[in-house]
């Protein structure tokens, strides 16, 4: 079993529409968690970073992680074209700086 | 600030032979990591370096090895290429004082016949 677990997709989502993309783990040490966006043949893209749980807002993107149920999410308000994508978790002990990630989610807004 | 930047961009050799891929980081970053991108395993780590120095590494053979200069820039290398190599190699750099945000650069496609 992966130490991360995510839906690899495909997503298709009208323009506009609230995205939600989640992810779940085992490994009860991670402390640090992050959303990448990866865009075709480019690297990862830092979008959100969080510390244990809790929210945090940026703009239209809300991370939230249950480390109780070992769950995170990803919400996009008012998703537009430019953010299709694939969408990446990634997650980290306090022991180190290796990320663990998951299989990412592919996204595709229709205008 | 310039981002993270890995040469050359794109590759192919072919199987037996050897490759190195090279990395600098954003200035004054100090730790370097390497991970390797497929389509079906994802993104998963190969090691890390911090001050010239291995502080991590991944569940990959010998043949993947790396280094880390005193400028911070690191190069990687892959011996007696195989056809599972074929991949999306990409390096991160972080400060490197701790668990901080690692900023990735556009990776290399290396592509093994």
């Amino acid at each position: 079993q992966k130490e991360v677990e995510q839906d690899p997709g495909p997503l298709s989502v009208p323009e506009g529409a609230i995205v939600s993309l989640n992810c779940t783990y085992s490994n009860s040490a991670f402390q640090y968690f992050m959303w990448y966006r990866q865009y075709s043949r480019k690297g990862p893209e830092l979008l959100m970073y969080t510390y244990s749980s809790g929210n945090k807002e940026d703009g239209r993107f809300t991370a939230q992680v249950d480390k109780s149920s070992k769950y995170i999410s990803l919400f996009i308000r008012d998703s537009q074209p430019s953010d299709s994508a694939t969408y990446l978790c990634a997650m980290s002990a306090p022991s180190g700086s290796r990320l663990t990630f998951g299989e990412g989610t592919q996204l595709t807004v229709n205008p | 600030k310039a981002g993270v930047t890995q040469t050359p961009r794109y590759l192919i050799k072919t199987r037996g032979q050897q490759v190195t891929l090279s990395c600098s980081p954003i200035s004054g970053h100090r730790s370097v990591s390497w991970y390797q991108q497929t389509p079906g395993q994802g993104l998963q780590f190969l090691f890390e370096y911090f001050s010239e120095t291995q502080r991590n590494k991944g569940n990959f053979p010998g043949r993947f090895s790396g280094r880390q200069f005193s400028n911070s820039r690191s190069e990687m290398n892959v011996s007696t290429l195989e056809l599972g190599d074929s991949a999306l190699y990409l390096c991160a750099s972080s400060f490197g004082q701790g668990m901080e945000t690692q900023y990735f650069g556009p990776g290399t496609r290396l592509l093994v016949l």
